[in-house]
């Protein structure tokens, strides 16, 4: 079955840190790759996607992502936290050429997040 | 453009009830999936409806169901709620042309089955 891994559950940091959170999917074919952001009280987010092309993606609010193809990684970074960064981050996956895949986004189970003033 | 917008935002209900949940897509965007998202289970994907078909089902019993209108609106009921129904209910809306489509998530419905 495909599955979507996150490495860690939780994460707890200081303001101006490094951030690196680890997604692993297991599908061979041709995938579509997200990160979505949940903030306290607030709806899911896009942070970022990739599709195809150059697979180190920017998205919003300094985040960017590297997709490993070979290790069916799709790793979220970010050089330097803020305390507004504190939120939980999803990966999700959906392959691209199965017509059982409509609409269905494979998420991970998340990864809390908290900065630290 | 509005976002996806769900109603109601907030439910509380007992065991045995049904319920009627309630999203619109944005503008333009024809295709509509429902997830549940629980503190056990994660988000998990209950179905997908584009020009009023179900095209996709998720892994949930038949006492969860939906459908869409031609205007893209979309409603999910749940029959005999149980206990374990409690959960937020997210609706996502996209173009729909394409499969692997980014999907635009609403505020959600939290449950709560007394």
């Amino acid at each position: 079955a495909q599955s979507v891994s996150q490495h860690n559950h939780h994460v707890i940091l200081s303001e101006a840190a490094s951030l690196e959170l680890g997604c692993n999917y297991s599908y061979g074919g041709t995938v579509n790759l997200f990160w979505y952001v949940q903030y306290p009280g607030q709806h899911l987010q896009l942070l970022l996607k990739y599709f195809s092309g150059d697979p180190l993606v920017k998205g919003i609010k300094g985040f960017e992502a590297e997709f490993i193809k070979s290790k069916f990684s799709f790793n979220l970074r970010k050089p330097s936290v803020q305390w507004s960064d504190t939120a939980e981050y999803f990966c999700a996956v959906i392959p691209t050429m199965t017509t059982d895949s409509w609409g269905k986004l494979q998420f991970g189970a998340g990864t809390q997040v908290v900065v630290t003033p | 453009k509005a976002g996806v917008t769900q109603t109601p935002r907030y439910l509380i209900k007992t065991r045995g009830q049904q319920v009627t949940l309630s999203c619109s897509p944005i503008s333009g965007h024809r295709s509509v999936s429902w997830y549940q998202q629980t503190p056990g289970q994660g988000l998990q994907f209950l179905f997908e409806y584009f020009s009023e078909t179900q095209r996709n089902k998720g892994n949930f019993p038949g006492r969860f169901s939906g459908r869409q209108f031609s205007n893209s609106r979309s409603e999910m009921n749940v029959s005999t709620l149980e206990l374990g129904d409690s959960a937020l209910y997210l609706c996502a809306s996209r173009a729909g042309t394409g499969m692997g489509e980014t999907q635009y998530f609403g505020p959600g419905t939290r449950l709560l089955v007394l």
